[in-house]
Order: structure tokens, then sequence, then C-alpha cells
């Protein structure tokens, strides 16, 4: 167990709605990175958040937002959702921004688009 | 752009045998190369992380090494076990873009008894 924990587990929704996925980071961890990850592929980076403030974006369009809160614990939110959406979505903690800072990862969260 | 190629995207060998995952990577303007494992449906959990100026990592039967001249890593199983059985994933953290992992689609393993 990593100690970061996602919810929900699964999640079914139709095109054009909007979705909105939780993260509780690891205990004394200030940074959230979200990671989408297709079916047989690599996770691919979303964005990052330290201290509140986003801190890095991957190439996703603006429909995928984020917010993280004063204990650290962060939303994605994604609108106008798309059947591509459709994939597992990962939240990963670390202590810092630091690049050699080891990444501890969720469960995930499993977005069907229908 | 960084790209991250693995294979092969599938390995099954019988328990007991030795096997490498390799990982090539097109930019060598890194700051570590990460090897992960991923369980069907879960998350994914940190095996070795190489930084920049190291040649190799080990952990228990793992061996993970680093060429970045030539853009290639490795990551060796010795004597492979059932519940070696999962997906692996490498990743590296781009010079470039410091913010995120660049990841492989993955090795998918099955270790047969």
């Amino acid at each position: 167990e990593t100690g970061v924990t996602q919810s929900p587990t699964h999640l079914i929704k139709t095109r054009g709605q909007q979705v909105t996925l939780r993260c509780s980071s690891q205990s004394g961890h200030n940074t959230v990175s979200w990671y989408q990850q297709a079916l047989g592929q690599g996770p691919q980076f979303i964005f990052q958040y330290y201290r509140e403030e986003e801190n890095g974006r991957g190439n996703f369009p603006p429909r995928f937002s984020g917010l993280q809160f004063p204990n650290y614990s962060s939303e994605l939110n994604v609108n106008a959702l798309e059947l591509d959406d459709s994939a597992l979505y990962l939240c990963a903690s670390s202590l810092s921004t630091g690049v050699n800072e080891k990444l501890f990862f969720g469960s995930g969260t499993q977005l069907s688009v229908l | 752009k960084q790209e991250v190629t693995q294979i092969p995207a599938a390995l099954s060998v019988p328990e007991g045998e030795n096997l490498v995952l390799n990982c090539s990577f097109t930019d060598s303007a890194i700051y570590n190369l990460q090897w992960f494992r991923q369980d069907p449906g879960k998350g994914l959990t940190s095996l070795l992380l190489i930084q920049s100026s190291q040649r190799e990592q080990t952990s228990g039967r793992l061996n993970a090494s680093l060429d970045k001249s030539s853009g290639r890593s490795t990551l060796y199983i010795a004597a492979s076990q059932p519940g070696d059985s999962a997906t692996y994933l490498c990743a590296v953290h781009g010079a470039g873009s410091a913010r995120q992992l660049t990841f492989g689609s993955g090795t998918q393993l099955t270790v047969l008894p």
C-alpha cells in the first residue's frame, strides 16, 4: 500500500458529461501528479500540482483541469467528456517536486465514457 | 519529443529463469530513468530509479542498468517467480520537461509455475 487513495475506483459517464476524480496524497507529500493510461499504453502526464498551484502540464486540452487543496489532496475535472477519455486515471504523490523524488501511485480510477 | 520504447511487448517464461527486459529512449538528456511494476487494474509500484550519473541500481533479484549515450536501459530479473508476473514499465524524466515522466508501453511478463 502506497498511502495514496483515489475515488471512485470505477465510473461510467456518457459523452458530453463532466466528471470529478479525487486523490488523497500520502501524508507529508505536497506534490500531486495526474496521469492518464489508455488500455495497453503507458501513462501520459496530464499535470502536476505543488502547494495548490499548477506546476507543469502535459499535452492535454483545457477541459482537463485540476485543484489541490490546503491538505494537499487533489481533484481532476474533465468537462465535455469524449469517448477517447475512457482510461485509467492515476494520481501520484511525492515529497517534493525534485526530479529524483520517488512517486507513490494510487490504484487509479477506471473511467468509461459511453 | 522524448519517445520511450519497450521490447518485447509480452514475454512468457518458466519459473526459475533469468530474464532481461529492454527499454530505449530517443533523447539522452534525462535526469533519471525509472522502472515500475503494474499489476492488472492497479497503480504503479516504483522498483528502481537510476539517476543520470549512475550506471546501475540493484534491489534484491532486480538489477537495472542505464546507458545514456546509447539511450538504453535493461531490467534484469534473476530466478523469476510466478509472483513476478505483471507489466513492467520504464519511464524517463527528461531534462526538458522536469515535471513529467515519459513512459513506455510496458512489457507484460508471465512467469509459469
